[in-house]
């Protein structure tokens, strides 16, 4: 398995106060992602990142924010967490992406973070 | 974001062979095509990438017609520990994959 490690892997916190939740590599793959899991919505993009310090926005970034000042941590905050950010959040990494230059673009998953707020 | 459309979820024997077909019209040029399996309570694991025509590994065929507005991903004799959700991918780039809802396979003893 690829090394990918999330923490906390769960959290219970209140409306309002601030969380960030870190993804671990060792892989030293280029690419890492965020992505929440919701019931009836499968799998959406946060944001993701393709190198220390660069990073974009993905299909539901509104109040989440994000960071990588080391190839192999990229961090997920929510400033003021809201009870519509409960959802399980999955980090993954790449090495490359479908369509540049190479067509490989396999996405390894991390374990998940359970994230409740109340 | 290049949209999917899967069967909501698919019965299956187990030792039988399963086909699970995904239509994606408006796939671009330079999209591919991959499928990723998950399991309850773990991240998506990739199963099989591909551009045209057939691709097959050691676990799964995809099979992409001329057109490319639809793709079948193929598992040969299922068994119980196949049971998951598998989601049809259609994209290029870093940020212009979309899940969607997959398809819920179970195998049947």
């Amino acid at each position: 398995d690829a090394g990918i490690t999330q923490s906390p892997r769960h959290k219970v916190t209140e409306t309002g106060t601030p969380v960030t939740l870190r993804c671990h590599q060792t892989e030293n793959h280029r690419y890492m992602y965020w992505y929440r899991q919701d019931p009836g919505h499968g799998l959406r993009l946060i944001h993701y990142s393709y190198g220390v310090k660069d990073t974009d926005k993905g299909e539901v970034s509104d109040g989440y924010s994000v960071s990588r000042s080391k190839t192999e941590d990229f961090l997920l905050t929510l400033e003021s967490a809201t009870s519509s950010q409960t959802s399980v959040y999955f980090c993954a990494i790449s090495e490359s992406v479908a369509g540049a230059r190479s067509s490989y673009n396999e996405q390894f998953f991390g374990p998940g973070t359970r994230l409740t707020v109340l | 974001l290049a949209k999917t459309t899967q069967p909501i979820s698919m019965d299956s024997y187990e030792g039988q062979e399963v086909n699970i077909t995904c239509s994606h019209n408006n796939i671009a040029t330079n999209d591919y095509i991959t499928w990723y399996q998950q399991f309850p309570s773990q991240g998506p694991r990739f199963i099989i990438q591909g551009y045209k025509t057939k691709v097959t590994n050691e676990v799964a065929s995809l099979f992409i017609p001329a057109d490319r507005k639809s793709s079948t991903l193929s598992l040969p004799r299922v068994s119980l520990s196949d049971t998951a959700v598998y989601y049809c991918l259609v994209g290029t780039g870093a940020n212009n994959l979309f899940f969607g809802t997959g398809t819920r396979l179970t195998v049947i003893p």
